[in-house]
């Protein structure tokens, strides 16, 4: 596709449950990102891939998240035991080369998640 | 790590009057700054960037203004129009591999 595809586009579960959030970035991009964006807030950084390791994890709240790359192009976001306070809007980007050094971060649609 | 702060929160404007944003960032190793335009329910776009070895950049109405020193950076638009009305977030590059978002400014512009 033209863009990084996020799916599902809206997620509503019950707390407790296990959800799965998928990014698929634009073909060819080495770095792949995820980012939570609460209401009114910025995008906050959860986890950067440089191909199919994680090189950077440190903005994951807790052991309850854990994302996957396995084969450097789709990614999934894996949230155990949601709490109310997972809500959010789970935004993927995608990246031409490791690092900033191209710049421009390319984002998805998101995907939102609702956790009654 | 790096860290960010954005103002102002909220900013109006009339049609055709310039509106500026203002960010801070600590770390001095920062040395990417993209802005972002966020409409409402959209993502997050690029709209301009500026690398620490420029003090400013410009692309038509908008432009970017970066102090090293007093480690600031500012986003400046003339001419704005309703369709800038949007939610803008500076960020800057922490450790060289990801963004650290500012908390945006919500810019209003009326006809």
């Amino acid at each position: 596709g033209a863009g990084v595809s996020q799916t599902p586009s809206n997620k509503v579960t019950e707390k407790g449950k296990y959800v799965e959030l998928r990014c698929d970035p634009i073909s060819g991009h080495t770095a792949l990102y995820w980012y939570r964006q609460s209401l009114g807030q910025g995008p906050e950084f959860l986890i950067y891939f440089q191909g199919t390791g994680a090189a950077d994890d440190s903005g994951l709240p807790n052991d309850r998240f854990f994302a996957v790359r396995p084969e450097g192009s789709v990614s999934t976001l894996k949230i155990q035991r949601t709490e109310r306070g997972d809500s959010a809007m789970y935004l993927c980007a995608s990246s031409l080369l490791p690092g900033m050094n191209t710049g421009e971060l390319f984002f998805g649609e998101g995907s939102r998640l609702t956790v009654l | 790590g790096e860290n960010v702060e954005q103002h102002p929160s909220t900013l109006s404007v009339q049609e055709g009057d310039s509106a500026v944003i203002k960010c801070t960032y600590s770390d001095s190793a920062s040395n990417y700054f993209p802005w972002y335009k966020q409409e409402l329910g959209k993502r997050p776009q690029l709209i301009i960037d500026i690398r620490s070895n420029v003090g400013e950049k410009k692309d038509q109405r908008i432009a970017v203004t970066l102090n090293k020193t007093a480690k600031h950076f500012s986003l400046h638009i003339t001419e704005t129009q309703p369709e800038d009305s949007a939610v803008y977030f500076c960020a800057a590059t922490s450790g060289f591999q990801k963004l650290v978002f500012g908390t945006g400014t919500r810019l209003l512009v009326s006809p």
